[in-house]
């Protein structure tokens, strides 16, 4: 089955240390995107790639750093400089002109 | 600066009833308008879409209306049913963004009563 998945659906940290977030998708799509999404809040935007090997910075970038070494692979990496961690994690790819996005992340920070 | 804006944070409808969910836009150059549903810890799902060359798109339950001059566009659910309980997100690309990058708006919760 084509999608997009995101490990692990929960995850809990100390303040303080770096957390990795996984996405993966098998849907041969070029560009891939991170979200957060903040409780009675709308998405906004964290780091677009359109190419391997390239990425941008979203909106809220501050905190936050990402690789895109392979097509299938967009991992986003919160660092203790984030100021406001605990949020739920959405990763999304581009088909046309739609994003369809992987099931996400909640990421609590203790 | 919002440029995709739902004002109505949340919204109780009965079932069977019409839905109607807005959403206005301040970038004259956006193209292209998507509607995802999202239910609680999970990724939203695109419902529908609209280019800016068309002022109605339908698929099945859900049609979508843009009004151009206006910045507005809505998502209509009829008959709503409870399963639609979700919040809803209206977004937008285009308006000079690199990427294909979405706007999204705040979202509005969708609450319908059997």
């Amino acid at each position: 089955d084509g999608g997009i998945t995101q490990s692990p659906k929960y995850l809990f940290r100390k303040e303080g240390q770096n957390v990795t977030l996984s996405c993966e998708q098998n849907l041969n799509h070029d560009a891939m995107y991170w979200y957060r999404q903040d409780p009675g809040q709308g998405l906004r935007l964290i780091y677009y790639s359109q190419i391997v090997n390239d990425f941008q910075k979203g909106d809220i970038a501050e905190g936050y750093s990402v690789s895109r070494e392979k097509k299938e692979s967009f991992p986003l990496t919160v660092t203790s400089a984030q100021k406001n961690p605990t949020a739920f994690y959405l990763c999304a790819s581009w088909d046309l002109d739609t994003q369809y996005f992987g099931p996400g992340t909640r990421l609590t920070v203790l | 600066d919002q440029q995709v804006k739902q004002n109505s944070p949340s919204l109780s409808v009965q079932e069977g009833r019409i839905s109607i969910l807005n959403c206005d836009y301040t970038n004259s150059m956006f193209d292209y308008f998507l509607w995802y549903k999202k239910y609680p810890a999970e990724g939203p799902t695109f419902l529908i879409s609209i280019s800016s060359i068309k002022d109605k798109n339908e698929d099945g339950r859900f049609t979508v209306f843009l009004n151009k001059s206006a910045k507005h566009l809505s998502l209509h659910i009829v008959p709503s049913q409870p399963g639609d309980s979700a919040v809803y997100f209206c977004a937008a690309s285009g308006g000079g963004n690199a990427g294909n990058m979405l706007t999204f708006g705040g979202g509005t919760r969708l609450m319908v009563k059997p």
